[in-house]
């Protein structure tokens, strides 16, 4: 199956600092996924990003297909970023997660 | 949109036991939906592929047995954990996917304990 590698695997920021997660994964793919996971277990859809670059709010995405790796950026970071940010890849609908990267912004 | 909901959110039950999961996808129809199972600090393991109207797809090292899935409408799927040890107490997430966007959408969740 597809090999999914995230870093760093914590992260621990001053609120207002910005940071950005690496996802690299083995194989090509038609499918990525980032997601936020809250602390109640949830996962939240950022970003669906198989290539290109995309932004919402404080948060931006690029995914380089043909180097096999995808970026998230987080800007002003505020304590409500923490939590566990996943990356997901595949071919169509099934996807492979990669470890996360957990998150921890104090005030 | 692309709102997926989790029935129950938490369960706890006696070794030996059945337990139900219900997974809706609420705004959408969606003929593929996902299980996973997420230990503690780990990610998540996909355990099966859940289909429309026909047999679910397992991933190697799942038991069919064990983990019954039925898919018997466009926006329900259920996981029954059969005949619960306390080795399967676990988080169990559903999702569901959208071909409309292109992604998977998940439910919040649903914590067994097996005491």
């Amino acid at each position: 199956g597809i090999q999914v590698e995230q870093s760093p695997p914590d992260l621990i920021l001053q609120e207002g600092a910005n940071s950005t997660l690496r996802c690299n994964f083995s194989d090509s793919v038609n499918n990525l996924q980032w997601f936020h996971q809250n602390p109640w277990g949830q996962l939240i859809n950022l970003f669906y990003i198989p290539s290109g670059t995309k932004q919402n709010g404080r948060l931006s995405a690029t995914t380089v297909a043909t180097e096999r790796y995808s970026l998230l950026y987080i800007s002003s970071s505020q304590t409500t970023d923490s939590g566990v940010y996943f990356c997901a890849v595949g071919n169509d609908y099934k996807l492979s997660f990669g470890a996360g990267t957990t998150v921890t912004v104090r005030a | 949109g692309a709102v997926v909901s989790q029935h129950p959110s938490r369960v706890i039950c006696k070794s030996g036991t059945s337990v139900k999961i219900e997974c809706r996808s609420l705004d959408f129809q969606a003929t593929t939906m996902f299980w996973y199972r997420q230990f503690p600090k780990q990610s998540l393991m996909l355990m099966a592929t859940s289909n429309e109207g026909s047999k679910a797809t397992y991933e190697q090292g799942v038991e069919k047995d064990k983990f019954l899935i039925n898919h018997a409408s466009l926006t329900l799927s259920t996981l029954t954990v059969t005949s619960a040890h306390p080795e399967d107490s676990s988080f169990y997430i559903c999702s569901a996917y959208s071909g409309s966007f292109n992604e998977q959408f998940f439910g919040p969740g649903t914590r067994l304990t097996v005491l």
